[in-house]
């Protein structure tokens, strides 16, 4: 079984600051790790996967999130946000099986502020 | 059609009384999940259909809840004897099948209020 933490539930910035969301998760087998984002009003989207090789992974809008096998880690980063940014952010980690039902963090709603 | 559909997107109704939600997925995946996602909380895996293969239902919360899906269309979810503690927002999600791991698409949910 797997499970996931995001540390934070709550993180204002502001606009063109730096932020990390953090998350870490616990698996007793190889999981691929995803974070999904929730606009205001809209469904989830994926933002971004790491299934295997690169640590690092990229999004088309500029963030990144980096794999850390000793540390269980996958935490979320943009080096300048906006405030189109503002939103849920879902860390979720599912079993190398492969199409297997996702375990999600409980979220972190992002607040860029002006 | 052009991403999972979900109805109604909100049902208000009273304790004690039966609710059905309905998922369209996209048009060509086998999979097909329902989570549940409380105030405050993350998504809760309820249950899994991959093709004809018997559903994953392992993530039901109790007997009052079921859900069927016909081939690799419609679904819909069943909630018997509704209480006040099973108002969330229903998500379904579908995905292909093709690759080792294929992206879960998601619908706008259904805001379940139950009174």
């Amino acid at each position: 079984a797997q499970s996931v933490t995001q540390l934070d539930s709550q993180v204002p910035v502001f606009e063109e600051a730096p932020v990390e969301l953090r998350c870490n998760y616990s698996s007793s087998v190889s999981v691929y790790l995803f974070w999904y984002v929730q606009y205001p009003n809209q469904g989830l989207q994926l933002l971004l996967k790491y299934l295997s090789g690169s640590t690092l992974v990229e999004s088309i809008n500029g963030f990144e999130a980096e794999f850390n096998k000793s540390q269980t880690s996958f935490h979320l980063r943009k080096p300048s946000v906006h405030i189109s940014d503002t939103a849920e952010y879902f860390c979720a980690v599912s079993d190398k099986r492969g199409n297997t039902p996702l375990v999600f963090g409980k979220g972190t709603r992002l607040s860029v502020i002006a | 059609g052009a991403g999972v559909s979900q109805s109604p997107s909100n049902k208000v109704t009273e304790k004690g009384k039966d609710v059905e939600l309905r998922c369209d997925p996209i048009s060509g995946h086998t999979a097909l999940y329902w989570y549940r996602q409380r105030l405050g909380q993350g998504l809760e895996f309820l249950i899994y259909f991959q093709g004809n293969s018997a559903p994953d239902k392992s993530g039901l919360p109790s007997d009052r809840f079921s859900a069927e899906r016909t081939g690799e269309s419609v679904s819909t979810l069943t909630i018997q004897r509704t209480q006040q503690e099973d108002s969330a927002v229903y998500l379904c999600a579908s995905s292909s099948y093709i690759g080792p791991i294929e992206t879960q698409y998601f619908g706008p949910g259904t805001r379940l209020l139950v009174l």
